[in-house]
C-alpha cells in the first residue's frame, strides 16, 4: 500500500525560531500533497494544497508568509512554520495523492509541534 | 462554506453494544470517506463510498452513503475496546480535489 512519512514526528522549539516539517511519499509519486492542522481533540483543518512545481494554494485565513510550503519533487513537500509562536503549537498532518488514485489521499503519521 | 457535522461528538459505550455515527451536510459530495484516528497518529482510511444509497461492510462496520450524497452513517456492531478512537468523515466536494473533514466523533469502548 501507499506509505507517507513525516519528519520529525515531534519537535520542540523556542518562540521566534522557524521549524521545517517534511512529508514524503515513499512508494508512489504524489502529484498533490495536502497539509492539515489538528488541535487537541478536534478534527482536521485543511491549511493548503501543494502541487509539484507550483505555488501552494492556501485556505482562507491561513497566512502564506507564516506557513511556507514547498513541493519541490513528486515525493517531497515541506511545511516551514516561520517565527513560530506558542499559538502555532499543534499537530500537523500531511497527506498525498497520486495519479493512479486521484480520489484517495494517504496520510502521514503527523508531527507534533510545541513552541515554548 | 461546506460543513460536515458529525453526531454524536462523544460516545462512551460498553463492549458488545451497537452504535451509529452520523455525518450530515447540506452540500452534495461526489464521494465520502470514513477514517479512524488514534492519538498521536494520522487518520487511517476505513472506506470510500461513491454512489448515492451505497452500503459497504467491513467486518463489524457498516457504512452507508445517503441517496442524495449529502450524508452518511457508520454503524458498528458489537463494539470492542479496539474500536476506540476518533472517527472522521471526509467529503470530496463535487468539481474539486479537496476533502472537507467532519467535526469528528470520539468513541470509547469500555471492556
Amino acid at each position: 500500500g501507499a506509505v507517507v512519512s513525516q519528519h520529525p514526528s515531534r519537535v520542540i522549539c523556542k518562540s521566534g525560531t522557524s521549524v521545517k516539517i517534511e512529508c514524503r511519499s515513499l512508494d508512489f509519486q504524489a502529484t498533490t500533497m495536502f497539509w492539515y492542522r489538528q488541535f487537541p481533540k478536534k478534527s482536521l483543518m485543511l491549511m493548503a494544497t501543494s502541487n509539484e512545481g507550483s505555488k501552494a494554494t492556501y485556505e482562507q485565513g491561513v497566512e502564506k508568509d507564516k506557513f511556507l510550503i514547498n513541493h519541490a519533487s513528486l515525493t517531497l513537500s515541506t511545511l516551514t512554520v516561520t517565527s513560530a509562536h506558542p499559538e502555532d503549537s499543534s499537530f500537523y498532518i500531511c497527506s498525498a495523492q497520486g495519479e493512479r488514485s486521484p480520489d484517495t489521499q494517504y496520510f502521514g503519521p503527523g508531527t507534533r509541534l510545541t513552541v515554548l | 462554506t461546506q460543513l460536515l457535522e458529525q453526531s454524536p461528538q462523544f460516545l462512551s459505550i460498553q463492549e458488545g453494544e451497537n452504535l451509529t455515527v452520523y455525518c450530515n451536510s447540506s452540500s452534495v459530495f461526489s464521494s465520502l470517506q470514513w477514517y479512524r484516528q488514534e492519538p498521536g497518529e494520522g487518520p487511517v482510511l476505513l472506506v470510500t463510498v461513491v454512489t448515492g444509497g451505497e452500503v459497504k461492510k467491513l467486518k463489524r462496520l457498516t457504512f452507508q452513503f445517503g441517496d442524495a450524497r449529502k450524508d452518511s452513517s457508520l454503524h458498528i456492531t458489537a463494539a470492542q475496546p479496539g474500536d476506540t478512537g476518533l472517527y472522521l468523515c471526509a467529503g470530496l466536494a463535487s468539481g474539486t480535489y479537496k476533502y472537507i473533514f467532519g467535526t469528528g466523533t470520539r468513541l470509547k469502548v469500555l471492556a
